[in-house]
């Protein structure tokens, strides 16, 4: 399977806890996305790369929230002193730069609760 | 970007044609429309994208009128398994893509 992958698919952590997830997007693909989404809610835009830059945050990215791409490829979201209300999914999705206008590849998510 | 609206539930039957209208009357002249589909705890996944006029894919056909204000997604002889939400975007293709909430189609028996 060449698609979106994110890892882990779930996670309960506890209040105050530090967590990270990971994003393999499609390879060759140079941009990349972070969206979080709560239940009855379409998915809201947190922060995107292209190659390793990250270009545009969401005013919704507190400074509890950091995202990286080191080298292009694989990318990170970590929060940090996790709050009851970060628990929602966090999908990633990758488009070639150069590819179809709008039409991103989003992973399965991962479904963050917080307790 | 383009605020749009589209209904917030619909409800059809197996093997009906169903037709998904969005209105975006501020869209702008570099603006597409994009239609996403989701499933329960999946990611989205993009169905179809247009400029203006119609587009027919495998999945479904996009109509848009020439003054782009509305578009309308239509599938074809729906299915249990098109239960399912549906996404109208519109946006610059180099900017990012703004979800709403969507319209929730429940097909049945």
């Amino acid at each position: 399977d060449t698609g979106v992958s994110q890892d882990p698919r779930h996670k309960i952590t506890k209040r105050g806890q530090n967590v990270t997830f990971r994003c393999d997007p499609i390879s060759e693909h140079n941009r990349l996305y972070w969206y979080r989404q709560t239940l009855g809610q379409g998915p809201e835009f947190l922060t995107y790369f292209q190659n390793e830059a990250q270009l545009e945050k969401s005013r919704l990215l507190s400074d509890r929230f950091s995202a990286e791409r080191p080298k292009g490829s694989f990318s990170t979201l970590e929060i940090q002193r996790t709050e009851q209300g970060d628990s929602a999914m966090y999908l990633c999705a990758s488009s070639p730069f150069r590819g179809p206008p709008g039409e991103q590849y989003f992973g399965p998510g991962t479904r963050l609760t917080v307790t | 970007l383009a605020k749009t609206t589209q209904p917030i539930s619909m409800d059809s039957y197996e093997g009906q044609e169903v037709n998904i209208t969005c209105s975006h009357n501020n869209i702008a002249t570099n603006d597409y429309i994009t239609w996403y589909q989701q499933f329960p705890s999946q990611g989205p996944r993009f169905i179809i994208q247009g400029y203006k006029t119609k587009v027919t894919n495998e999945v479904a056909s996009l109509f848009i009128p020439a003054d782009r204000k509305s578009s309308t997604l239509s599938l074809p002889r729906v299915s249990l398994s098109d239960t399912a939400v549906y996404y109208c975007l519109v946006g610059d293709p180099d900017d990012k893509i703004i979800f709403g909430k969507g319209t929730r189609l429940h097909i049945l028996p």
